[in-house]
């Protein structure tokens, strides 16, 4: 059972490339999220999407967008990096949105030069 | 506004000994609380949580304690062991869900 699995787990950019990270949860869950972590900050909700076809902002979205692909995926992407999106990039997933328990992978650690 | 704080960045505990993790919170009306135990390169695992309506709640050696007249909550593991080496970090949902920093545990062999 692999859970939730992140694609890819290391990237550098440059400033002004784009790409898109890849998630997918293989526990049915109809919830999944997006979150930045940075040093000394506690992880920070960028988009989320509450069930298949609904996608809403969270605390930081500026910058990003994202696709509920079907329920198991939810990608996220950078149309054009800066270097304050150098960060750690975390996917999860739960059962409903109501759900704090979340389901995390292991992470996209991504640097824009 | 809301805040979810660690008193301790780093602890660092003997194996065997009991380790004691806290957090403050600032959100009276946060209503479920949970911490989440995070190793070197992976993402945060669920470690346990607790209600409001509740003061204590145990797991497989680990305990939590919420203190809401003084807005803490700690986290206790029993018996620490050098696989316990991680960041815990607490989260608070008021609304929304808010997490902590983080505390660095070291356990010395």
């Amino acid at each position: 059972n692999a859970g939730v699995t992140q694609t890819p787990k290391f990237q550098v950019l440059k400033t002004g490339q784009s790409m898109t990270l890849q998630c997918a949860q293989d526990m049915n869950h109809n919830s999944m999220y997006w979150y930045r972590q940075d040093p000394g900050m506690g992880l920070r909700l960028i988009y989320y999407s509450a069930s298949e076809g609904t996608t809403d902002k969270g605390e930081v979205p500026n910058g990003y967008n994202v696709s509920r692909l079907n329920k198991r995926e939810f990608s996220l992407r950078l149309e054009s990096a800066a270097p304050s999106q150098t960060s750690v990039y975390f996917c999860a997933s739960s059962e409903s949105v109501n759900d704090e328990k979340l389901f995390f992978g292991s992470g996209t650690q991504l640097s824009v030069l | 506004g809301e805040s979810v704080g660690l008193h301790l960045p780093t602890l660092s505990v003997q194996e065997g000994d009991n380790s004691i993790i806290n957090c403050a919170y600032s959100n009276s009306a946060s209503d479920y609380f949970i911490w989440y135990k995070q190793e070197s390169g992976k993402g945060p695992q669920f470690i346990i949580d607790i209600r409001s309506n509740m003061d204590k709640r145990q797991g497989q050696r680990v305990t939590v304690l919420l203190n809401k007249t003084v807005k803490h909550l700690s986290l206790q593991i029993a018996a620490t062991q050098p696989g316990d080496s991680a960041v815990y970090f607490c989260a608070e949902r008021g609304g929304k869900l808010i997490f902590g920093q983080g505390t660095e545990l070291s356990v010395k062999p």
